[in-house]
C-alpha cells in the first residue's frame, strides 16, 4: 500500500504561469516532507522541505504548503520556467519512529513540462 | 567537494554474473542509502547504513548485499544478477540532524540480459 501518493503522472504548464504539484500521504506519523527534482540521467536534487509543525515554507519561486488534517502537501512554482521541466518527487520521513532512522518514502513522481 | 559519487555510470551484465556498485561521499555524512528506480516508480530503498559499521534492509533487499567499508564508502553487491534487477541505482547520504534531507549521487544504469 502506497504511503506517499502523487496521483498526477504528468503536468503541462505555460511559461510564466503557476505550477502546482500535489502529494497525499497516509501515515500520520510522518513529520518531515521533502520535494526533489530530477532531470533525465541525473540523480534527484533536493528542492525544498517542510516540517510538520509548519504549514508553509517558501524559497524563492518555490513554496510548499502542508495540510496535516487532509494529509496533503503541494509544491507551487511561480513563475514557471522551461528549466523547471523535470520529474518532481515528493518524499516523507517518520523520523525515528519504529526504528526507521528517518528513512524517506517516495511518491512515484510527477513529470512537469513547462512550455515556452 | 564532489558530494556523492558513484561508479560505474553504466553496466551491462549477463544473467548470473556478479558485480559491485561503488558509492562514496565526501560530506562527512553518517547515514548512507541505496535505492533503485524503475520506470513509473518512485525510489525504493534497498539497504541503508545509519552509521559506520551498521547496515539494515530496506523495502526491496532481496538479491543484494551491502558493505559499509568506512564512513565515506557504501557498496552494493549483486551476487547473481537477474533481469529483474535491471534498473537505475542511486546512492544517497544524509547527515544526522532533524531535517532528514538526503543527497543523491548521479546514478548507475544497470542492464541485466
Amino acid at each position: 500500500d502506497q504511503q506517499v501518493k502523487q496521483n498526477s503522472p504528468s503536468l503541462s504548464v505555460q511559461e510564466g504561469r503557476i505550477s502546482i504539484l500535489n502529494c497525499d500521504y497516509t501515515n500520520s506519523m510522518f513529520d518531515y516532507f521533502l520535494w526533489y527534482k530530477k532531470y533525465p540521467a541525473e540523480g534527484p536534487t533536493f528542492l525544498i522541505s517542510i516540517s510538520s509543525i509548519k504549514d508553509k515554507n517558501e524559497d524563492g519561486r518555490f513554496t510548499v504548503f502542508l495540510n496535516k488534517s487532509a494529509k496533503h502537501l503541494s509544491l507551487h512554482i511561480v513563475p514557471s520556467q522551461p528549466g523547471d521541466s523535470a520529474v518532481y518527487f515528493c518524499a516523507a520521513s517518520d523520523g525515528n519512529y519504529g526504528g526507521s532512522q528517518g528513512n524517506l518514502i517516495f511518491g512515484k513522481g510527477t513529470k512537469l513540462s513547462v512550455k515556452p | 567537494n564532489a558530494g556523492v559519487t558513484q561508479t560505474p555510470k553504466f553496466q551491462v551484465l549477463k544473467t548470473g554474473q556478479s558485480m559491485t556498485l561503488q558509492c562514496a561521499q565526501d560530506m562527512n555524512h553518517n547515514s548512507m542509502y541505496w535505492y533503485r528506480q524503475d520506470p513509473g516508480m518512485g525510489l525504493r530503498l534497498i539497504y541503508y547504513s545509519a552509521s559506520e559499521g551498521t547496515t539494515d534492509k530496506g523495502e526491496v533487499p532481496n538479491g543484494y548485499n551491502v558493505s559499509r567499508l568506512n564512513k565515506r564508502e557504501f557498496s552494493l553487491r549483486l551476487e547473481s544478477a537477474a533481469p529483474s534487477q535491471t534498473s537505475v541505482y542511486f546512492c544517497a547520504s544524509r547527515i544526522t540532524d532533524s531535517t532528514d534531507t538526503q543527497y543523491f549521487g548521479p546514478g548507475t544504469r544497470l542492464t541485466v540480459l
